[in-house]
């Protein structure tokens, strides 16, 4: 099946500092990626739809000057945390979905554990 | 009504058992729905896709019912490994429509 992978799975990253997060498609191209945040025992919230060759566009709330999204490639797209602050702390994952006939499947990479201390 | 509303949990049931989880959504308009499964700090993993009336797939049986916009999942003869988070998902809209999902149902299933 298709497969995204995220990296890292895990960061520890300093309060003020900015943390990169890739997120592929290995072996399919995605146009669109999506990016969603989980706080402990929340559901996956949707942050920012990313668009190759083009603008994110972010869910209302989320500050796009803080989570800043690109996505040069039809198989990568990456989320910088920047300025990170302690609440920033949560775990982040993308998904990428292949459209064909009757299968809106979404495909998830594994995560990425944030900690900002 | 929320885009998607899912039965607060836990739901914890002795092995064997039948459970049942129903999830409500607000788009009239969606044509397909998903049901997917969260472990412990890991990435969601779809079980299974609603585009009609039902699927069944082995124990997991969906049904949707379009009239009142709600979609169920019935697992039968629960398995210990079947403990995890259920999420009911509901495309926004559109080919490209993201994802949304619900807020999860934890099942916990004793021995």
């Amino acid at each position: 099946g298709a497969v995204v992978s995220q990296h890292p799975s895990w960061v520890i990253c300093k309060s003020g500092t900015s943390v990169k997060i890739e997120c592929r498609s290995l072996d399919f191209q995605a146009t669109t990626m999506f990016w969603y945040r989980q706080f402990p025992k929340q559901s996956l919230m949707l942050m920012a739809t990313s668009n190759e060759g083009s603008k994110a566009t972010y869910e209302q709330g989320v500050e796009k000057d803080k989570f800043l999204i690109n996505h040069a490639s039809l198989t990568l797209s990456t989320l910088t945390v920047t300025s990170a602050h302690p609440e920033d702390s949560s775990f982040y994952i993308c998904s990428a979905r292949i459209l064909s006939r009757g299968n809106t499947e979404a495909f998830f990479g594994q995560g990425t554990r944030l900690t900002v201390v | 009504r929320k885009e998607v509303e899912q039965d607060p949990g836990p739901f914890n049931v002795p092995e064997g058992a039948t459970v049942a989880f129903n999830c409500t959504y607000s788009n009239s308009a969606s044509q397909s729905f998903f049901w997917y499964r969260q472990d412990c700090r890991k990435e969601p993993k779809l079980l299974m896709s609603v585009y009609s009336s039902g699927n069944e797939d082995g124990r997991f049986t969906a049904q949707l019912n379009r009239a009142s916009q709600y979609i169920s999942l019935l697992i039968r003869d629960s398995k210990l490994s079947d403990s995890a988070t259920y999420l009911c998902v509901v495309p926004r809209g559109g080919s490209q429509g993201n994802l949304i999902f619900g807020k999860g149902t934890k099942l916990s299933v004793k021995p």
